[in-house]
């Protein structure tokens, strides 16, 4: 596809589960970012990935959150044993590398943690 | 990280001008201003961004001032498609991240 693409669009899960959310970056993004948006909040950075560099994992909340990007294409973001306050839109974007260019955003996944 | 300020909230007519300002008096010299926008229930959607000059393309118009200290987008003939929440962001120096602010949510009023 043309954009970044993320799935499942919506997740219900109970609590203490594990969750997989998975982004499809545009072909030939180099670059890649994980953010999660709370009802009504602004975006908040969670992870990112740049060619073979190590990952920036600063704004990961817990270790309950990892993300693994294989191949420098897809990306894989986990919540291990979920809490109702994971429940969020998690949003991934790509870009075509770190320097001053734009970055694409999926339409994100609806987290729900019952 | 430079920190900008947004209003919260603005409305503009339909067909008129909308002009959003943002603070960002902290900025460093090597540091770019970027807009983006989130359509409700949207992913964010890159608008402009810029270093010094004053920039245009196709969705809208970026004005910064001389000091750099702030700036404003400005879409030319709002329309009700362009209701949505804006933000300024000014990109971490040396990084790469975009820190997102709380934005400005734009009414475009009929």
């Amino acid at each position: 596809g043309a954009g970044v693409s993320q799935s499942p669009s919506n997740k219900v899960t109970e609590k203490g589960k594990d969750v997989e959310l998975r982004c499809d970056p545009i072909s030939g993004h180099t670059a890649l970012y994980w953010y999660r948006q709370s009802l009504g909040q602004g975006l908040e950075f969670l992870i990112y990935f740049q060619g073979n560099s190590a990952p920036d994992k600063s704004g990961l909340p817990s270790d309950r959150f990892s993300a693994e990007r294989t191949g420098g294409s897809v990306s894989t973001l986990t919540i291990q044993r979920t809490q109702q306050e994971d429940s969020a839109v998690y949003l991934c974007a790509s870009s075509l590398d770190r320097q001053n260019t734009e970055a694409f955003f999926g339409q994100g996944t609806r987290l729900t943690v019952v | 990280d430079a920190k900008t300020t947004q209003p919260t909230s603005m409305d503009c007519a339909e067909g008129r001008a909308a002009n959003l300002p943002c603070n960002h008096s902290t900025i460093s010299g090597n540091e770019y201003v970027y807009w983006y926008r989130q359509i409700h229930s949207q992913g964010p959607q890159y608008i402009i961004h810029g270093l010094k000059n004053n920039e245009t393309n196709e969705m809208a118009s970026l004005i910064i001032t001389e000091d750099r200290k702030s700036s404003t987008l400005i879409l030319p003939h709002a329309t009700l498609r362009d209701t949505a929440v804006y933000y300024c962001i000014v990109r971490a120096s040396g990084t790469y991240k975009y820190i997102f602010g709380t934005g400005t949510r734009l009414k475009v009023l009929a």
